[in-house]
């Protein structure tokens, strides 16, 4: 498959550590944030999302924050495992309306 | 089906051609989403619908691109006369029900390339 995010920014990690993926969003009345992963040559898939009336949300191995003050997304992965290996998207969705818009992207790297 | 499938997975077209990309939502969904997305970049919003109805279609570039969704499943993408900067992957997502605050669900993607 074609590879996903060739310029993008880079996080190495060693396999086991914990990653912290950050993201700025642009819309303050977003109300609605999700994380997905991207694998080359795959669409998006669904990680984890947050409601603007929440500030942290916990999944399996993951843990999404939301600071609205400075408009803040960010993603913690605890025990990073090669499989986590893609490029992260942050995505807002605001009420009323339609559309998600993603920002840029992350490269996630995990060194064996 | 299981998932979102999309047709085809590649495509290459000579500039000017004609295209259509086809997406097939997860059954029941009622709403469908296309995306574009240029490599090393994330998806760019397109179009949006609610069942057969298309409400936004804000994001498509220009009147060379068309979608239809005629009986709220199966959607079409046709982009017409394509252009060399119509190259990325083409993405479709759906949700259980409509709104911008539900989970979405993508397909793989057809990789469109415009020589």
């Amino acid at each position: 498959g074609e590879s996903v995010g060739l310029h993008l920014p880079t996080l190495s990690v060693q396999e086991g550590d914990n990653s912290i993926i950050n993201c700025a969003y642009s819309n303050s009345a977003s109300d609605y944030f999700i994380w997905y992963k991207q694998e080359s040559g795959k669409g998006p898939q669904f990680i984890i999302d947050i409601r603007s009336n929440m500030d942290k949300r916990q999944g399996q191995r993951v843990t999404v924050l939301l600071n609205k003050t400075v408009k803040h997304l960010s993603l913690q992965i605890a025990a990073t495992q090669p499989g986590d290996s893609a490029v992260y998207f942050c995505a807002e969705g605001e009420a009323g309306t339609y559309k998600y818009i993603f920002g840029t992207g992350t490269r996630l790297k995990v060194l064996a | 089906g299981a998932g979102v499938s999309q047709s085809p997975r590649y495509k290459v077209a000579k500039r000017g051609q004609d295209v259509a990309l086809r997406c097939d939502p997860i059954s029941g969904h009622v709403s469908l989403f296309w995306y574009q997305q240029a490599l090393g970049q994330g998806p760019e919003f397109l179009t949006y619908f609610q069942n057969e109805a298309q409400l936004d279609k804000s994001g498509l570039p220009s009147d060379r691109f068309f979608a239809e969704r005629p009986e709220g499943s199966v959607s079409t993408l046709k982009i017409q006369r394509t252009q060399q900067e119509d190259s990325a992957v083409y993405l479709c997502a759906s949700t259980r029900s409509g709104g911008a605050l539900n989970e979405q669900f993508f397909g793989p993607g057809t990789r469109l390339t415009v020589l």
